[in-house]
């Protein structure tokens, strides 16, 4: 199968403080790969699409210079949360468009997410 | 723009019956795709399914069916025979581009809760 590592799976930081999430392809090489926020009781929302080699395109809303995200190499992906505070309290999730596999047919392989608190 | 409504914010259910979930898209593109995910209290997100928008065909998998109706945009999830292990959210999802390794616009999810 196709396997995506995210890490860390939680983190409960200060106000202030930056948080580095992971996001690796452990047996593919991943161009692309997408972050997801997703709040309490919510749905997922994209917010920003990581290209590797190149800048992230992020949606319309999300603060590039407050979410940063590095994409290079063919197999991770970072997020990073500077200065975080309290509403940026969120399960972060990535996904990594891989090869598509025969049994399920699935093509894009999410991480197990990260959740994210901060005091 | 693409959009996914999932109507039912919650549905609860005692063991054994069964249920449908409803998933109601819009998008312009003629190519798209259709995902359902399950979300445990874990978080994690666990794959379904995934359909194209030129198969319209129903499928079935173990206690697991879909219902695709591309005339009312609907692509509905039923479980039979519900388990308490069926409780978790369930997302549906459309992906506009024609290669399906794609951005997702995820529905608002649908929180089962199987009883015994």
């Amino acid at each position: 199968g196709a396997v995506v590592s995210q890490h860390p799976s939680w983190v409960i930081c200060k106000s202030g403080t930056s948080v580095k999430i992971e996001c690796r392809s452990l047996d593919f090489q991943a161009t692309t790969m997408f972050w997801y926020r997703q709040f309490p009781k919510q749905s997922l929302m994209l917010m920003a699409t990581s290209n590797e080699g190149s800048k992230a395109t992020y949606e319309q809303g999300v603060e590039k210079d407050k979410f940063l995200i590095n994409h290079a190499s063919l197999t991770l992906s970072t997020l990073t949360v500077t200065s975080a505070h309290p509403e940026d309290s969120s399960f972060y999730i990535c996904s990594a468009r891989g090869p598509t596999l025969r049994a399920t047919n699935e093509k894009l392989f999410f991480g197990s997410g990260t959740q994210l608190s901060v005091l | 723009a693409q959009k996914v409504t999932q109507a039912q914010t919650e549905i609860s259910v005692v063991e054994k019956e069964d249920v449908t979930l409803d998933c109601v898209y819009e998008t312009r593109d003629t190519t798209y795709y259709l995902f359902w995910y399950k979300q445990p209290p874990s978080g994690e997100l666990v794959f379904l399914i995934r359909r194209n928008s030129f198969d319209e065909q129903n499928e079935i998998s173990g206690r697991y069916s879909w219902n695709f109706q591309k005339s009312t945009s609907s692509f509905n999830f039923t479980i039979t025979a519900s388990q308490v292990v069926d409780s978790a959210v369930y997302f549906c999802a459309l992906s506009e581009e024609d290669n399906a390794g794609n951005m997702l616009t995820f529905g608002g999810g649908t929180r089962l809760m199987v009883k015994p």
